[in-house]
C-alpha cells in the first residue's frame, strides 16, 4: 500500500516569497491533517479534512496561510508571503476516519532565507 | 494545552528497559504514541481511550492512568531499533484534536 506522498522535500525561498506544498494521502482516508514540526517539538496541527470540508483550522495564520483539499483527495498548503519564521518541516498525514491511527507523509523541509 | 513528557532525553545500552510518560493538567479520552526517527515521518505505536486496557505491541506497551491523566510507555529489552524521539498526543474528547508534547528523545547503544 502506497503512503502519504508530499512533494517537495526540500524547498528554500528567500522571505516574501509565496510556497506551495502538495500532499496526496492515502487512498480511502477521508481525514487529512497539515502539522508544522519545528526542530525538536511536536507536531502542531493546522489544519484537518473531513473529505473536503475544512473542520478544524483554528491554528491556521490566514493572514498568510492557506490550504485546499479539492474532491476530498490531494491536498496543497500555501504560504503566501513567506517569513524567515515559517522555517519548519511541514507535514501531513490521513487517517480512514477521524479517530485512530494517523499515517504521516515525510514531510517538507522549508528553509526561508 | 500541550502534554508534558519526561524524561526529555534517555540513553540506554541494548537490553535495558525503559519508561516514558505523558502527563496532562486537563482530563482525556485518549492518549496516542508516535515515534519518529531523525528525518523522518512520526510512526504510530498505539492509541489508549478513556476505559480501554493497557495496550502492548511486541515488547512496547503503555497504560493509561485516567484519574492521573497520565500516560507512560514501557519499552522492555531494548533494541538498537527504538531509537527515536517518542512522542505522546493526547485528546480531551472525541471530537477533539490531538495535541502533541515536545517529545522525548531515546537513544539506544551497543
Amino acid at each position: 500500500e502506497a503512503g502519504v506522498v508530499q512533494s517537495p522535500r526540500y524547498k528554500i525561498i528567500e522571505k516574501k516569497q509565496p510556497v506551495a506544498f502538495w500532499c496526496n494521502p492515502i487512498s480511502g482516508h477521508n481525514t487529512l491533517y497539515w502539522y508544522l514540526q519545528n526542530l525538536g517539538q511536536g507536531p502542531e496541527l493546522l489544519i484537518r479534512y473531513e473529505n473536503e470540508e475544512a473542520v478544524d483550522d483554528s491554528q491556521l495564520p490566514k493572514d498568510r496561510f492557506s490550504a485546499e483539499r479539492l474532491k476530498g483527495v490531494d491536498s496543497t498548503l500555501k504560504i503566501q508571503p513567506a517569513e524567515l519564521g515559517d522555517s519548519a518541516v511541514y507535514l501531513c498525514a490521513s487517517s480512514p476516519g477521524r479517530l485512530g491511527e494517523q499515517f504521516f507523509g515525510p514531510g517538507t523541509r522549508l528553509t526561508v532565507l | 494545552q500541550q502534554p508534558v513528557q519526561s524524561p526529555q532525553a534517555v540513553i540506554l545500552r541494548e537490553g535495558e528497559d525503559a519508561v516514558i510518560n505523558c502527563s496532562s493538567s486537563k482530563a482525556l479520552y485518549s492518549v496516542h504514541w508516535y515515534r519518529q526517527k531523525h528525518g523522518e515521518a512520526p510512526v504510530f505505536l498505539m492509541i489508549l481511550l478513556k476505559g480501554g486496557e493497557q495496550k502492548g505491541h511486541d515488547k512496547i506497551s503503555a497504560s493509561f492512568n485516567e484519574k492521573k491523566q497520565q500516560s507512560s510507555l514501557y519499552l522492555t529489552a531494548s533494541q538498537l531499533s527504538y531509537s527515536g524521539t517518542y512522542f505522546c498526543g493526547t485528546e480531551k474528547t472525541s471530537y477533539d484534536k490531538v495535541i502533541f508534547g515536545p517529545g522525548t528523545s531515546l537513544s539506544v547503544i551497543p
